[in-house]
């Protein structure tokens, strides 16, 4: 079994500050490492994605995240937020081959003018 | 092309009634998980589904069952409701092959609200 703990619940920041999201997670098995991104009111789309490779894997709208299997985390960073990155962030995992993904309770990012 | 689609978007009904929920996949995308995400939480597996084959599921009672179509489309059905099952169902398809990543492509939710 696989399980997520999302470090901050919620994360208040200035707009063009630098942020990061941190994410922990515990599995027995390989897995696969996600942040998905949820605005007001809708369903979850993916910001990035760790299947294997480098540790360093780039995603949309200027995220990044880093895998760091010794640590067994999988923080999400941003070096400048823009009012429009106001959401709820998920980090989830899936174990290799597996058909579901766990998620964790979720960061609540506020970006602030 | 057209996103993960759900029915209803909102609904409301009262303890003890049943619900159908419904989504239809991407476009050539072959399987169909179920998620319940409670407020202030995050998403929680119910179901997996594949060739119309249940493939895993979450802990959730046997109130909760779900069927996929040949068209890969697949309902959620929640017997018996009780004010805990007050959430926003999510339907996420997925492509499954031999080189399966686990991505999930999320519909919007369909928000269901027990009395």
């Amino acid at each position: 079994a696989q399980s997520v703990t999302q470090l901050d619940s919620q994360v208040p920041v200035f707009e063009e500050a630098p942020v990061e999201l941190r994410c922990n997670y515990s599995s027995s098995v390989s897995v696969y490492l996600f942040w998905y991104v949820q605005y007001p009111n809708q369903g979850l789309q993916l910001l990035l994605k760790y299947l294997s490779g480098s540790t360093l894997v780039k995603g949309i709208n200027g995220f990044e995240a880093e895998f760091n299997k010794s640590q067994t985390s999988f923080h999400l960073r941003k070096p400048s937020v823009h009012i429009s990155d106001t959401a709820e962030y998920f980090c989830a995992v899936s174990a290799v081959n597996a058909g579901k993904s766990t998620f964790g309770d979720g960061t609540t990012l506020t970006v602030k003018p | 092309d057209a996103g993960v689609t759900q029915s209803p978007t909102h609904l409301i009904k009262t303890r003890g009634q049943h619900v159908t929920l419904r989504c239809s996949p991407i476009s050539g995308h072959k399987s169909v998980s179920w998620y319940q995400q409670v407020l202030g939480q995050g998403p929680q597996f119910i179901f997996q589904y594949y060739e119309k084959e249940e493939r895993g599921r979450g802990n959730f009672p046997d109130r909760f069952s779900a069927r996929q179509f040949p068209n890969y489309s697949s309902e959620l059905n929640v017997n018996a409701l009780l004010l805990g099952d007050s959430a926003l169902y999510l339907c996420a398809s997925s492509l499954e092959t031999g080189a399966n990543t686990g991505e999930l492509f999320f519909g919007e939710g369909s928000r269901l609200t027990v009395l």
